[in-house]
């Protein structure tokens, strides 16, 4: 069984603050990880991948890669009240994805 | 381009009816996958396509099947539908499993009553 774990939160954070959203996997040959927001009632959209070892800065979003400890991470910074959303981990192995059961972010006004 | 497009939207079904969720896309991705989201909970793997022609099962294949004849279309075939396949159904594509995402379709809410 492949897992990605990740925090379900609530995650409450002040407008303007960086949330930290983090997630690990099990298995070592994952080779490309995911995040993707989800609001409520809708679909997953893909925020940001990454593949290699260290940080990728997209916007306000930073995802952190470290495959020695199996940790994932996405940072966002200046927190805004649209970023209110479901957070989903996702890993791919193979020909498949592995999809944590994602984090809850609120961002307070 | 119109993406990844599910239909229905919403289903209601009554317990030992049997139905199919339809989903193509247009954007020639050869990788294609059925997803059941329940609440409070992750995504569940259920069938996925590398492929026209094959398909393989996920995580939760019992009580569902699928077919790909075309790289278009992966319509998920329910049969004998039971309460405990109430639940969102995402369908999805990507180009490849490395350095990129899925992008998904709208969603199938469906109750079996």
């Amino acid at each position: 069984q492949k897992e990605v774990e990740q925090n379900s939160g609530p995650l409450s954070v002040p407008e303007g603050a960086i949330a930290s959203l983090n997630c690990t996997y099990s298995d070592r040959g994952s080779q490309s990880f995911f995040w993707y927001r989800q609001y409520s009632g809708k679909s997953p959209e893909l925020i940001m991948f990454i593949y290699s070892n260290g940080d990728k800065e997209d916007g306000r979003f930073t995802a952190q890669l470290n495959k020695a400890s199996q940790y994932v991470s996405l940072l966002i910074r200046d927190s805004q009240p649209s970023d209110s959303a479901t957070y989903l981990c996702a890993v791919s192995t193979g020909n498949q994805f592995y999809f944590g059961t994602g984090t809850s972010l609120t961002v307070i006004p | 381009n119109a993406g990844v497009t599910q239909t229905p939207k919403f289903r209601i079904l009554k317990i030992g009816q049997s139905m199919t969720l339809q989903c193509a896309q247009d954007m020639n991705h050869n990788y294609m996958y059925w997803y059941r989201q329940d609440p409070g909970m992750g995504l569940k793997l259920i069938y996925y396509s590398v492929g026209a022609g094959i398909t393989d099962k996920g995580e939760v294949p019992n009580g569902y099947n699928v077919s790909r004849s075309t790289t278009e279309d992966f319509p998920l075939r329910l049969e004998l539908a039971a309460p405990s396949q109430t639940s969102v159904y995402f369908c999805a594509s990507s180009y490849t499993t490395r350095g990129y995402g899925y992008t998904f379709g709208s969603g199938t809410r469906l109750t079996v009553v």
